[in-house]
């Protein structure tokens, strides 16, 4: 069985610091990536996608960026964090190949700037 | 403009009622739809898919789709307390990799 895992749970950080928030899949080979960010009670949008292991694409600028260094890992990081970063962070994968993919999200990475 | 639409925004629920939720896409280029549910402080958790016309029932769950329209609904019969969530419809696009997600409908289910 799949299983996805992201860190950390949560994050409490200053205006101007870095970050870094991971995700890691199990059991899955060369699954499609993505991060996904909600503010609070508020729906989800969608930041970045990989379909393979270094390439990565943006949907939305939010001043992050994000990496695959690996097959089974996707890192979402900035160096200098904002207010407006304040959120849930989910990681979800789905089968590799385009079509009728569902998505799976992990558990998220809640993130409070101050 | 939000490409995946739902209404209503939130509904209350008697336990035991029945709650119907809507969702349009008002982009062409859609194809499949899903439902998530995602319980308070907790991530989303896939529902039910639905990508061909016609009704689609699992349990206490019923999901219709018009692929003409665009629009999909979501009804929950015979509603419980654990019910209560952020309902969010999303749509793929052809061509497309990602979900894109509507701004949720949040249910609350009273005893």
């Amino acid at each position: 069985a799949q299983t996805i895992h992201q860190w950390p749970v949560a994050e409490i950080k200053a205006v101007g610091s870095p970050l870094s928030l991971g995700c890691t899949i199990k059991g899955k080979s060369s699954p499609n990536l993505y991060w996904y960010w909600q503010a609070t009670g508020g729906t989800l949008q969608q930041l970045f996608y990989s379909i393979t292991v270094g390439q990565v694409e943006s949907v939305v600028q939010l001043n992050l960026s994000a990496s695959r260094p690996k097959d089974d890992q996707f890192i979402l990081s900035t160096e200098k964090l904002l207010l407006s970063h304040s959120g849930f962070y989910l990681c979800a994968w789905s089968p590799p190949g385009q079509g009728r993919n569902t998505l799976y999200f992990g558990e998220g990475s809640r993130l409070i700037v101050v | 403009q939000q490409k995946v639409q739902q209404s209503p925004e939130s509904l209350i629920v008697p336990e035991g009622g029945m709650a119907s939720l809507n969702c349009t896409s008002s982009d062409r280029n859609v194809d499949y739809f899903w439902w998530y549910r995602q319980h308070s402080g907790k991530s989303p958790k896939m529902l039910m898919s639905i990508f061909s016309n016609g009704e689609k029932e699992e349990g206490r769950f019923t999901v219709h789709l018009n692929k003409a329209s665009l629009h999909t609904s979501l009804h929950i019969r015979d509603s419980q307390p654990s019910d209560s969530a952020l309902y969010l419809c999303a749509a793929s696009m052809q061509g497309g990799r990602a979900l894109i997600f509507g701004t949720g409908t949040t249910v609350s289910v009273s005893p």
